[in-house]
């Protein structure tokens, strides 16, 4: 079964600064990666999705990377903001494209 | 598009009453997911559906969870007989398989709690 962490559980860092969150999975036969944004009680709202096939997607201040050969990839959100404080999970999609397995999410606090 | 709906949002029931969770996905959405979320953890696959048939459920669903999606539209989730480690975020998703762009997009969520 595909083991999915994410380190670190908990991150606090300053307005404007830039940052990076790492999500790392055991089994590389993937078929997508997810990443997510979770604000407290509320369901998921996704973010970026890269493609087995890619290596990187982009949308406004986020970046996320995937390197498959060593089962790790980065989501980068640039010049940080107060409303950017969430949990951030990533969800790794099986090979078949069937099942989707999720980290156990980085808190991310933005300080104004 | 008006996105996945769950309903309701809260639910607070006694231990040994049935509960059950409606999930709206998203229209042209052909796959449907439930997941359960408790504090500090990522959601835990529950059970998903491709149109109306049930093609895979957790080894952790006991006998006590049900799911259907009789017309490949709505779906339905019951828990029967619940127990206090029941409690938590049951959470609802959904995606149209062989799109170019396969993203899972969610609920809100019902939130439960077992008195």
């Amino acid at each position: 079964k595909q083991e999915v962490t994410q380190i670190p559980a908990a991150l606090s860092v300053p307005e404007g600064e830039n940052l990076v969150l790492n999500c790392s999975f055991t089994d590389s036969a993937i078929y997508n990666l997810q990443w997510f944004r979770q604000d407290p009680g509320k369901g998921l709202t996704s973010l970026l999705l890269i493609q087995s096939s890619q290596r990187e997607q982009t949308s406004g201040r986020l970046n996320a990377s995937l390197d498959k050969s060593s089962g790790r990839s980065t989501l980068y959100i640039a010049a940080s903001q107060p409303g950017d404080s969430a949990t951030y999970l990533c969800a790794v999609g099986s090979g078949t494209g069937n099942q989707f397995y999720f980290g156990t999410g980085t808190s991310l606090t933005v300080i104004p | 598009d008006t996105g996945v709906s769950q309903d309701p949002r809260h639910k607070i029931t006694k231990r040994g009453q049935n509960v059950t969770f409606r999930c709206d996905p998203i229209s042209e959405h052909n796959r449907l997911y439930w997941y359960r979320q408790t504090l500090g953890q990522g959601p835990e696959f529950l059970t998903y559906f491709q149109n109306e048939a049930q093609l895979e459920k957790s080894r952790l669903l006991s006998d006590r969870f049900s799911a259907e999606r009789p017309k490949g539209s709505f779906s339905t989730l019951e828990i029967q007989r619940t127990e206090q480690g029941d409690s938590a975020m049951y959470l609802c998703a959904s995606l149209k398989s062989g799109a170019t762009n396969e993203k899972l997009f969610f609920g809100s969520g019902t939130q439960l709690s077992v008195l």
